[in-house]
């Protein structure tokens, strides 16, 4: 069964400061990895797809990166703002099509 | 791109009730992904529908069931509602790449 893990739970950081989010996974069987944001209260919104056989997914301020073999994405957001306070996570899909989703980091960015 | 439309977007319902809850995803998507957020519980997958076939399936009791219609648009019934069953359901619309586009949810509250 597919663990997934975010840590930190929560994190809180000057506005500017890069921002690196965890998220681990037991089953390196994967089809893909997706990282969403999610305002309180709101739907999760979309940021990065990597499929399996990609290393990295770059859009804007925003980098994502696979490790399949050690089990590890990590979400690089540069030079954060107040407007990238929000929950985080990550989800993983195996092959079987099955979803597993971290319990998420929220992010405050201090202004 | 229209986005994934849920209705309704707020529920009030009593325990014992049951309820229906309808999800459009995007044109041209085939896949639906169902899911309950709670506090206490984070986001859970209740089920998953690819042309009109349940292809996963979380561990809810028999009282979450689901349906996908031909123009993949899908439903979710609770029945006997429970207090415990307030929750924001999210529903997810997959891509032919699997990436998943989230809907706002749909607020239900049992009392």
């Amino acid at each position: 069964k597919q663990e997934v893990t975010q840590i930190p739970a929560a994190l809180s950081v000057p506005e500017g400061e890069n921002l690196v989010l965890n998220c681990s996974f037991t089953d390196s069987a994967i089809y893909n990895l997706q990282w969403f944001r999610q305002d309180p209260g709101k739907g999760l919104t979309s940021l990065l797809l990597i499929q399996s056989s990609q290393r990295e997914q770059t859009s804007g301020r925003l980098n994502a990166s696979l490790d399949k073999s050690s089990g590890r994405s990590t979400l690089y957001i540069a030079a954060s703002q107040p407007g990238d306070s929000a929950t985080y996570l990550c989800a993983v899909r195996d092959n079987d099509y099955k979803l597993s989703f971290g319990a998420g980091t929220t992010v405050t960015v201090r202004a | 791109k229209a986005g994934v439309t849920q209705t309704p977007r707020y529920l009030i319902k009593t325990r014992g009730q049951q309820v229906t809850l309808s999800c459009s995803p995007i044109s041209g998507h085939r896949s639906v992904s169902w899911y309950q957020q709670t506090p206490g519980q984070g986001l859970q997958f209740l089920f998953e529908y690819f042309s009109e076939t349940q292809r996963n399936k979380g561990n809810f009791p028999g009282r979450f069931s689901g349906r996908q219609f031909s123009n993949s648009r899908s439903e979710m019934n609770v029945s006997t509602l429970e207090l415990g069953d307030s929750a924001l359901y999210l529903c997810a619309s997959n891509s032919p790449l699997e990436e998943q586009y989230f809907g706002p949810g749909t607020r239900l509250t049992v009392t």
